[in-house]
């Protein structure tokens, strides 16, 4: 069937350091999600892509969507303790009805 | 502007007990509503999607089912509890003509 994998699962990193999670669909994508859930609470969107290489910007956040719309990726620069959380991607089908296939979440951890 | 709530923030009930979660969406008509499950550290199931009043689907087979008596009212139910129901139990919406998912706090279901 269809899915999607997120890489890495875990990330730890000190403050200040950059992160980044990647996204790889088994099929064509129409669009791109991303979604933050802080710990105990729930996803909250963040962007969404549609554009064959598109990159997007957010203060120190930026998305890029692969040239084949099969892939993904979002880079912090300088991690702050507020991006603590988990990070999903959701691909919507070329055939989609409007469902999301979720990534499994890359957790990202701060180290003290 | 649109809102979701959903009740109970958290619940504990013992197996074999009925179960009836709750989503209502406001500042939006026609919305797709989604039930999720998501178990501790893990990324989301999607349960039932509805795109209408009396119209839902389920992708997982399982004791819960959903209904959706109003148009912006979503339902969970079960008749009889099993302890692998335990998780936390998002519900979200979009619009009938976009992607991007809201979804509500959740409810956080123990069974016990």
């Amino acid at each position: 069937g269809q899915q999607v994998m997120q890489i890495p699962q875990y990330q730890h990193v000190q403050e200040g350091e950059d992160f980044t999670t990647y996204c790889n669909s088994s099929t064509t994508l129409s669009n791109i999600q991303w979604y933050k859930q802080r710990p105990g609470g729930h996803p909250v969107f963040l962007i969404q892509l549609v554009k064959s290489g598109e990159v997007k910007k957010q203060k120190r956040l930026t998305f890029q969507f692969g040239e084949a719309k099969k892939n993904s990726s979002l880079h912090i620069t300088a991690t702050q303790t507020t991006d603590v959380g988990t990070y999903f991607c959701a691909g919507v089908p070329m055939d989609s009805n409007y469902q999301l296939i979720w990534g499994a979440g890359t957790k990202l951890i701060i180290k003290p | 502007s649109q809102t979701i709530h959903q009740w109970p923030a958290t619940l504990v009930q013992p197996v074999g007990s009925p179960l009836s979660l709750e989503c209502t969406v406001e500042g939006t008509s026609n919305p797709n509503l989604y039930w999720y499950r998501q178990a501790a550290g893990r990324g989301l199931q999607l349960l039932f999607y509805s795109v209408g009043i009396g119209q839902i689907s389920s992708e997982v087979p399982q004791n819960l089912s959903a209904s959706r008596p109003q148009d912006r009212q979503f339902i969970l139910s079960s008749k009889k509890l099993l302890l692998s129901d335990s998780g936390f139990y998002l519900c979200a919406w979009s619009g009938d003509s976009s992607y991007e998912q809201y979804f509500g706090p959740g409810t956080r279901l123990t069974v016990t």
